[in-house]
């Protein structure tokens, strides 16, 4: 079956560098993938999209790596901050006719002052 | 910018109960569904909802849960008869296309307990 993973529950960086979050999934050629940002108690809310025939997406200090030989997407935030501390979602649409978002369980990031 | 809104944002009913949530999703967008999200839990599919029927519903989505747009602004999730793993948050999303590259936004959830 499909499966999407996101190797560490919990990250914890030093304010300023660069995080590196990994999200792999197997048994599957995904068109596009998906990272969320969630916040205890709220829904998730978009990021980027990676489409299977980019390597690579940016958005200010956002970018996002897509491998679809190594079935593997990293999510990198430099310079980061305090603010950026939260639960990082990675998610693929399983199929080309079907409507569902499938999620990993995500990973939490604390950046520590 | 526009978002989704959901009401109650917390809900508590006796097991066995109907809980009906509501969702009102951005104006322009045709696609709707529903999330949910046990606690500690990943964020799971419900069901998608297009031109006035379900357009694809997952495992979970058994008889006990329905869906209607009663009019032309709200989105609403039924569950008839509500037992104790029913507790959940529960996210209503909304997009504006199907197609490949759409963003879904999500609602702030809200959170359901069954006593």
């Amino acid at each position: 079956s499909q499966k999407i993973e996101q190797n560490s529950e919990a990250l914890n960086i030093q304010e300023g560098k660069t995080a590196t979050l990994t999200c792999n999934y197997t048994n599957y050629s995904p068109a596009y993938l998906q990272w969320y940002r969630q916040d205890p108690g709220r829904g998730p809310v978009f990021l980027l999209l990676i489409r299977e025939n980019e390597k690579e997406k940016r958005k200010e200090r956002l970018k996002v790596t897509f491998d679809t030989t190594l079935k593997q997407s990293l999510f990198h935030i430099t310079a980061s901050q305090p603010a950026d501390s939260a639960t990082y979602l990675c998610a693929l649409r399983f199929g080309a006719g079907s409507y569902q978002l499938t999620f990993g369980k995500g990973t939490k990031l604390s950046v520590i002052p | 910018e526009p978002e989704v809104t959901q009401t109650p944002s917390h809900q508590v009913t006796q097991m066995g109960q109907e809980v009906i949530l509501r969702c009102v999703p951005i104006s322009n967008h045709l696609y709707f569904y529903w999330y949910r999200q046990i606690l500690g839990q990943k964020v799971e599919f419900l069901v998608s909802f297009y031109n006035n029927e379900i357009s694809e519903k997952s495992e979970i989505f058994d008889d006990q849960f329905s869906v209607e747009r009663p009019d032309g602004s709200n989105f609403t999730l039924k569950i008839r008869s509500t037992k104790l793993e029913d507790s959940a948050m529960y996210f209503c999303a909304s997009s504006d296309s199907r197609g490949s590259g759409n963003t879904i936004y999500f609602g702030e959830g809200s959170w359901l307990t069954v006593v």
